[in-house]
């Protein structure tokens, strides 16, 4: 099984800022990587897929980049809205999708 | 409006069984492949099962198969996850989700979730 390491666990980052979020692969999943953000008591939204591509009504302060076994979210201009956990999720060896652990994007 | 919705949780004792349902709504529900994603107080995500639109393919996680079943109803558009001699370790919220049509990239994005459903196993 592939297995997700996202860096780090949290991330505290001021609001207008950026923030820079990282996920590792176990092994190659070339661009098959996607990114979710969460927020207490709702479910995961889908934000890039593809590595870098954005989901339908994401921001364009969401971006997305890398390939093979590092990947890395961007967020440009952190707004109120943006402080949530956000997960990584390979499915190049799909059924599982194994997902990362979760960086926790909170408020400094 | 693309929705799912859904239902069945509860408190249920080690043992026990649950029929989880996910009604979808707004889209052409026999052309996806529909998956389950559970989540344990205060944890991550964890991929708990697939089945592709005519259930030709199905799949379970490891560290639940032979105790869930995941089936569809395409006529009614409702997902089902039977949950059966239920663990403490199963406590989590379920999320339906539906899995991303792409022809230009393999499946397993999840672009579409419920709200998700509370199941709590405990004596």
């Amino acid at each position: 099984e592939i297995v997700m390491t996202q860096s780090p666990a949290t991330l505290s980052v001021s609001p207008g800022d950026s923030a820079t979020l990282s996920c590792r692969a176990s092994q190659s999943v070339r661009s098959h990587l996607a990114w979710y953000q969460q927020k207490p008591g709702q479910p995961p939204r889908l934000l890039i897929y593809g590595a870098s591509t954005r989901a339908t009504g994401i921001p364009a302060r969401f971006s997305g980049s890398g390939s093979e076994t590092d990947f890395t979210l961007t967020i440009s201009s952190l707004q109120s809205e943006d402080f949530a956990v956000y997960y990584c999720q390979q499915y190049n060896k799909w059924p599982p999708g194994t997902f990362g652990q979760g960086t926790n994007l909170e408020i400094k | 409006e693309e929705q799912l919705v859904e239902s069945g949780g509860g408190l249920v004792k080690p043992g026990g069984s649950l029929r989880l349902s996910c009604a979808a709504s707004g889209f052409t529900f026999d052309s996806y492949t529909m998956t389950w994603v559970r989540q344990a107080p205060g944890r991550g995500l964890e991929w708990v099962s697939s089945v592709s639109g005519y259930s030709t393919y199905i799949h379970y996680a490891d560290s639940v198969k032979g105790r869930l079943t995941v089936s569809r109803d395409n006529g009614k558009n409702l997902l089902f996850l039977q949950l059966d001699n239920l663990r403490a370790e199963d406590t989590a919220v379920y999320f339906c989700a539906r899995v991303k049509l792409d022809y230009s990239d393999p499946e397993g994005v999840f672009d579409i979730w419920g709200q998700g459903t509370v199941v709590t196993v405990s004596s």
